[in-house]
This record gives C-alpha cells, sequence and structure tokens, in this order.
C-alpha cells in the first residue's frame, strides 16, 4: 500500500481562493515532499519539509507538518487556473541504503476554475 | 536548460517486441530512476541508480532491465513486453542518492501502449 495518502482525490474551487490538501503517512520520514504534475506531464518539485521542520512557506504555497499525527498539509492561496493539476506527497522514510526512495500518494486532483 | 529528456513521449509496440526507452540528464545528477504511473496506483518505483554501473530493484522491477553505463544516461530495457507493462513512464534524476537534500527532476514521460 501507498506511504503517502492524499485528501481529497479531488478538489474544485474558484480563481482566487485558498486550496487545501492534505496528506498522511505511515512511517516515520526524514523529509516530505510536494509535487505538481500538469496533465499528462512529469512531476515538478514544489517544496520539502524535513522532519524535524514544522511549517515552510514558498511563495503562495504554505506546508505543515505534524510528524506525532504522520500528517502534512498544502496550502495554495490565492488559487490561478494555472494551478490547475495533481499534486502529490512524496516521503522519504528512514531506511538504510535505499537510494532517493521516495513512496508518493494518489494525489489530489485540483481545477481551478476562472 | 537543465532537464531530464526520455524518448519516445509515445510508443506503440505489439507482445514481445523488444524495447527501450531512452532517458538522459544534463545536470551531472548521480542518482536517477525510473517510476510508472498507473490510474488509482500512482506512481512505483521500478529501478534506481545511485551512481555509474550502480543499479538496484525499486518496487515493480519484474519484467524491466536498466543499466548505467554513463552517468547522463539510463535507459529503461522491455526485454519481451506484455500489456500489463501498459503504462505512463518517467525518469528521473537528483544530485545524490540522499532524498533529504536533493528532489527529484522528472521528464516529460512515455505513455507505452502494448498490444
Amino acid at each position: 500500500s501507498q506511504q503517502g495518502e492524499e485528501d481529497p482525490q479531488a478538489l474544485s474551487i474558484q480563481e482566487g481562493e485558498n486550496a487545501t490538501m492534505n496528506c498522511s503517512y505511515k512511517t516515520s520520514i526524514n523529509n516530505l515532499q510536494w509535487y505538481r504534475q500538469n496533465s499528462g506531464r512529469g512531476l515538478v518539485h514544489l517544496i520539502l519539509i524535513r522532519s524535524n521542520e514544522r511549517e515552510k512557506h514558498s511563495g503562495r504555497l504554505r506546508v505543515t507538518l505534524d510528524t506525532s499525527k504522520k500528517s502534512s498539509s498544502l496550502l495554495i492561496t490565492a488559487s490561478r487556473a494555472a494551478d490547475t493539476a495533481s499534486y502529490f506527497c512524496a516521503t522519504d522514510a528512514t531506511r538504510k541504503a535505499a537510494g532517493n526512495k521516495l513512496t508518493f500518494g494518489g494525489g489530489t486532483r485540483v481545477l481551478v476554475k476562472p | 536548460e537543465a532537464q531530464v529528456t526520455q524518448n519516445p513521449r509515445y510508443l506503440i509496440t505489439v507482445t514481445g517486441k523488444k524495447l527501450t526507452v531512452t532517458c538522459s540528464q544534463n545536470m551531472n545528477h548521480e542518482y536517477m530512476s525510473w517510476y510508472r504511473q498507473d490510474p488509482g496506483l500512482g506512481l512505483r518505483q521500478i529501478y534506481y541508480s545511485m551512481n555509474v554501473e550502480v543499479t538496484d530493484k525499486g518496487d515493480v522491477p519484474e519484467g524491466y532491465k536498466v543499466s548505467r553505463k554513463e552517468k547522463r544516461n539510463f535507459p529503461l530495457i522491455l526485454e519481451s513486453p506484455s500489456p500489463n507493462q501498459t503504462s505512463l513512464y518517467f525518469c528521473a534524476s537528483s544530485l545524490t542518492g540522499r532524498a533529504y537534500n536533493s528532489p527529484l527532476h522528472f521528464g516529460n514521460g512515455t505513455r507505452l501502449t502494448v498490444t
């Protein structure tokens, strides 16, 4: 089963509104990352938050991490039509010799209506 | 421009006909990896390489081969493709094999259909 599970699976909002999506995971992690995927394209890295960090910002993105609840949230403020995409969380579990072993969740599909 | 380049973007083939999907990165990254993406199953890692001549299995390696003879290239080989390998494939690379300081850079994907 997937390490990260995003919630909701799909989200539809109006331009200018905020979009929030959540990610839950099962095992201890070194860090958690969020990626965006436009339809049919490769994933693009958005933000990385380490296990000892609680909140991180990048432009209109805000990520929180609660390791006690094994969960993270991604907030996109003042959304734009160009934010329409699927968003994935990915976790780097604390294990040995697994390389850059990111495990991806199933994603949240976000539709921003103009 | 720093990028990961996959070819081809689209490929339709028949069962059993060997094929290779190429992947090349121009960022001098040590780490490279292949993923497949299927509806409802998310992204699953097929193989990865920590550096030249070092490769290892991911979560779903059956039916695939890889090689890493040069740092920039990491081809994915399907010796005898089957319909269950119909999928969207992504190559990715990162500076090092440690995710805490090294986000993945993805190619634009190869959509493979095996009939």
